[in-house]
């Protein structure tokens, strides 16, 4: 397998249920993130793993958990979400302090119920 | 502070003709990239071009090339000989390297472009 994939596409879940979205990338990056994008708004970046380490978190709400095990996989844990998080989940990955592209998943359209 | 402005929220082209996307970017940063990306209604985000600030020459990708205007902060897509497959939304985007060693990647608010048969 190639590129960047995403597990599941597509999530429906309640709020009080608890899930993942799970990313894995096959280009070598050592630099993965996760996006966040709603309905008319722009691209909004929620969190920056670079080598393996977190080194962004733009304010994103503690229901909003993410898990880097290794440079290849990235998680993100949902639990207690709200209606409003209903959006489509992309997943990056590129190479860390370059300016090469970043390589998108083809993302987890999320539904919170 | 990055920023990266798409002025036209929508363009209608008929099939055939050359489209070009408008774009124009502001950063204190000497170093940065500029990327063009399509999202089809399966929300993919597909990369297209790539043009470094360094780069003397202008960017092509088969139908895509990147008008890189340097002096006037704009790098814009035209797309020749448009397809039906072409229709989809554009966005343009930023990566920026600070003398701090952040990295961050800015995007627009995506131009959508529908291609008329």
């Amino acid at each position: 397998e190639t590129g960047v994939t995403q597990t599941p596409r597509h999530l429906v879940m309640g709020m009080t249920n608890k899930k993942s979205l799970k990313c894995e990338q096959h280009l070598g990056h050592n630099a993965m993130y996760w996006y966040k994008q709603s309905a008319k708004k722009p691209l909004e970046l929620m969190f920056v793993y670079s080598l393996e380490e977190r080194v962004e978190n733009n304010s994103v709400p503690s229901r909003f958990s993410p898990e880097c095990p290794n440079s290849s996989h990235l998680f993100l844990h949902l639990h207690t979400l709200q209606p409003e998080d209903s959006a489509l989940y992309l997943c990056a990955s590129s190479q860390a302090q370059t300016l090469d592209t970043q390589y998108f998943g083809p993302g987890t359209r999320l539904t919170v119920l | 502070a990055q920023k990266i402005t798409q002025t036209q929220p929508g363009m209608f082209v008929q099939e055939k003709e050359a489209v070009t996307l408008d774009c124009t970017y502001d950063t204190s940063d000497p170093s940065y990239g500029l990327f063009w990306y399509k999202q089809p209604s399966s929300g993919e985000m597909i990369f297209l071009i790539y043009q470094g600030s360094y780069d003397q020459q202008n960017a092509t990708e088969g139908r895509y090339s990147l008008n890189f205007q340097k002096a006037r902060k704009s790098a814009n897509l035209v797309i020749s000989a448009s397809q039906l497959g072409d229709s989809a939304m554009y966005f343009c985007a930023m990566r920026t390297i600070s003398n701090f060693g952040n990295e961050k990647l800015t995007f627009g608010t995506g131009t959508r472009l529908t291609i008329i048969p």
